[in-house]
């Protein structure tokens, strides 16, 4: 998991404002995804891409873009829309064919609203 | 929707106690059960996994039991030490999608 890289490591944002978190991996994984994490719960799963130029909603897509443009990265845009977004941003990368299902992931990046 | 469940949701031992986690998948296509370590403000690492043509894995202290039937697959940690303290999830994909469980904190008391 050392091949999957988030940057910033913080960021915070003023209300109204839209931020892009970078999620950038050489590990060669064909899938990667973005989750999110509020403290004491879970992952829930907000993008996923298995190719590039293309990308699936997961479970909390609302007010949350992304694009894949390169096999590498999958940045994610946090919009004013989305009411909430305080929260630990986790990117995973998967290889899908070959050796499995795992899922590795990077060091994430904890957004606070100001 | 489909769902993992996970308990119990802390846990505290003795240091050389064991440990049990339980999970409950309700989706009956999933075929791979990964377990992740996560300490505390750090990615998820993945710790053990189980496919669905296996009843169980170990690899040293750590184990993992799946029961297909009943959907359920647990996590066991033996002679515990304060390093295993962490949070620990579940997780249950049938592929492309991964469910996680809500996680269990889990204290080693020296």
């Amino acid at each position: 998991d050392g091949g999957i890289t988030q940057s910033p490591k913080y960021l915070f944002r003023k209300e109204g404002q839209n931020v892009t978190l970078s999620c950038e991996q050489n590990l060669n994984h064909d899938a990667m995804y973005w989750y999110r994490q509020d403290p004491g719960q879970g992952l829930r799963l907000i993008y996923y891409s298995q190719i590039v130029n293309d990308f699936q909603k997961g479970d909390i897509a609302e007010g949350y873009s992304v694009s894949r443009e390169k096999k590498e990265s999958f940045p994610l845009t946090v919009t004013s829309a989305q009411k909430n977004p305080t929260a630990f941003y986790l990117c995973a990368s998967r290889h899908i064919s070959g050796a499995g299902d795992t899922q590795y992931f990077g060091p994430g990046t904890r957004l606070t609203v100001l | 929707g489909e769902n993992v469940e996970q308990h119990p949701s802390t846990l505290s031992v003795q240091e050389g106690d064991s440990a049990v986690i339980k999970c409950t998948y309700s989706d009956s296509a999933s075929n791979y059960f990964p377990w992740y370590k996560q300490e505390l403000g750090k990615r998820p690492q993945l710790i053990i996994d189980i496919r669905s043509n296996v009843g169980e894995k170990k690899d040293q202290r750590i184990a993992v039991t799946l029961n297909k039937t009943a959907k359920h697959f647990s996590l066991h940690i033996t002679e515990t030490q304060p390093e295993d303290s962490a949070v620990y999830f579940c997780a249950a994909s049938t592929g492309f999608k991964t469910i996680f469980g809500a996680g269990t904190r889990l204290f080693v008391k020296a």
